[in-house]
């Protein structure tokens, strides 16, 4: 069992939908990251939690510590959301766990 | 602002050359680094961190090693290059303090071909 799983694998939605990708983890960590790589491989901070909630323009993530669980949500999505976003352990910063990443594609 | 810096941004090699890929951070001091590969459709996964000036964590043993000469610059080497090496890499950096509760920023990458 992988220590930072992700769902769905690959993701297509139709613009304007709400999108939810999850992420479970296994292991102890002091953060949980969530970054969006782009078609030519650069790759975005989104957010990086601890608890709670944290929303930047149309996407939000939550965190929840208990159940070992995060959720990144897009809200009226758009193609240009299209990316492979990856959610990552991070263990005090010396050991990032990364999930396996999920593909979005979002059609006009 | 910060900035980090990657180069090459592409680069082919022959299997058992040597690689040397840069990384340099600008506008911070003291910062935690990071090299990450990518190998072709598989996840990101962390080969070395670096919490001070010629300080180098590894996290998987492999053909590469990396060098921190100065605060801001990390470099990634290896004297002969394997097919599996080929990936996209990337650097990253963290603040200083509390690193742990901080974002991390990625360069723009490395494509590296072995061939």
């Amino acid at each position: 069992k992988n220590e930072v799983e992700q769902s769905p694998q690959n993701l297509t939605a139709q613009e304007g939908e709400f999108i939810t990708i999850n992420c479970s983890y296994s292991v102890g960590i002091s953060a949980l990251h969530w970054l969006q790589q782009h078609p030519g491989g650069g790759i975005v901070s989104l957010f990086m939690l601890s608890s709670g909630k944290k929303k930047h323009g149309r996407l939000i993530a939550t965190i929840n510590i208990q159940e070992k669980h995060s959720s990144l949500h897009i809200t009226a999505s758009h193609p240009r959301d299209s990316a492979v976003y990856i959610c990552a352990a991070d263990n005090y910063g010396q050991n990032f766990v990364f999930g396996p990443g999920t593909r979005l594609s979002v059609l006009p | 602002s910060q900035t980090i810096h990657q180069w090459p941004a592409t680069l082919v090699q022959p299997v058992g050359s040597p690689l040397s890929l840069e990384c340099t951070v600008e506008g911070t001091s003291n910062p935690n680094l990071y090299w990450y590969r990518q190998a072709a459709g598989r996840g990101l996964q962390l080969l070395f961190y670096s919490v001070g000036i010629g300080q180098i964590s590894s996290e998987v043993p492999q053909n590469l090693s990396a060098s921190r000469p100065q605060d801001r610059q990390f470099i990634l080497s290896s004297k002969k290059l394997l097919l599996s090496d080929s990936g996209f890499y990337l650097c990253a950096w963290t603040g200083v303090g509390q690193a742990y509760l901080n974002e991390q920023f990625f360069g723009p990458g490395t494509r590296l071909t072995v061939l």
